[in-house]
């Protein structure tokens, strides 16, 4: 069973920047996709997007394009989500996810990261 | 793009059957899968690919889908159920949806 680490929370203020990393324990972390997910206090899930598997390929939620970048180092068993020009409805505790295959579920997620956008 | 439909709450007494239920158009087309949420704690995996159990979930949980509702199920409900229950499906396989959410109420 994999298990993901999340960091820890940040305080941003609006308009800045926040890097989020995700790191997997055991082998063949090349070989699945991580997705991103957030909720928002009180809120329900909201996908945010994935990276591959392999090579590494991105597909972002339509509401994320432009502002959110996901990366991995696979020498380092490690996912990145990094949202921009953070706005106070940023606010919420980010998840990253292994994805089973392609279009499959989430079988193991991350404990989660707060992320709190505030002046 | 796809939208999946939960009833905000379900209420049900210990003991007796709670069933989620998750609407979509044509969903029985797709696979859904569950996730449970306790306060304060990450998502599990409790169904997947519409009624398959993963390893540790208990018989209690099955779902089912046909048509345009998918339907989480949990029998003999317990007091460690309360918790909120998300569907989700892939949207032209390169998009996640989940669902609004129900909260499980034990009452």
């Amino acid at each position: 069973q994999v298990q993901l680490m999340q960091s820890g929370a940040e305080a941003r203020k609006p308009g800045a920047s926040v890097k989020v990393s995700c790191k997997a324990s055991g082998s063949m972390f090349v070989s699945y996709a991580i997705a991103w997910v957030r909720q928002a206090p009180g809120q329900g899930l909201e996908w945010m997007g994935w990276i591959s598997a392999y090579v590494g390929n991105t597909n972002y939620a339509q509401k994320f394009q432009g502002r959110v970048t996901m990366t991995k180092d696979t020498s380092t068993s490690t996912a990145y989500m990094e949202l921009m020009s953070l706005r106070s409805d940023d606010t919420a505790v980010y998840y990253c996810a292994k994805v089973v295959g392609s279009g499959g579920n989430f079988d193991s997620w991350g404990q989660g990261t707060l992320v709190t956008v505030s002046s | 793009s796809f939208v999946l439909t939960q009833p905000p709450s379900v209420s049900v007494a210990p003991g007796k059957t709670a069933r989620i239920a998750c609407g979509g158009n044509n969903i029985g087309t797709k696979s859904v899968h569950w996730y449970q949420q306790r306060p304060g704690q990450a998502p599990v995996l409790v169904i997947k690919y519409d009624s398959d159990r993963p390893s540790g979930i208990p018989e209690r949980f099955s779902g089912s889908n046909s048509g345009n509702m998918a339907t989480l199920s949990i029998t003999r409900v317990e007091a460690g159920d309360e918790a909120d229950y998300y569907c989700q499906v892939w949207d032209n396989s390169r998009d996640v949806v989940f669902g609004g959410g129900t909260k499980l109420a034990v009452l």
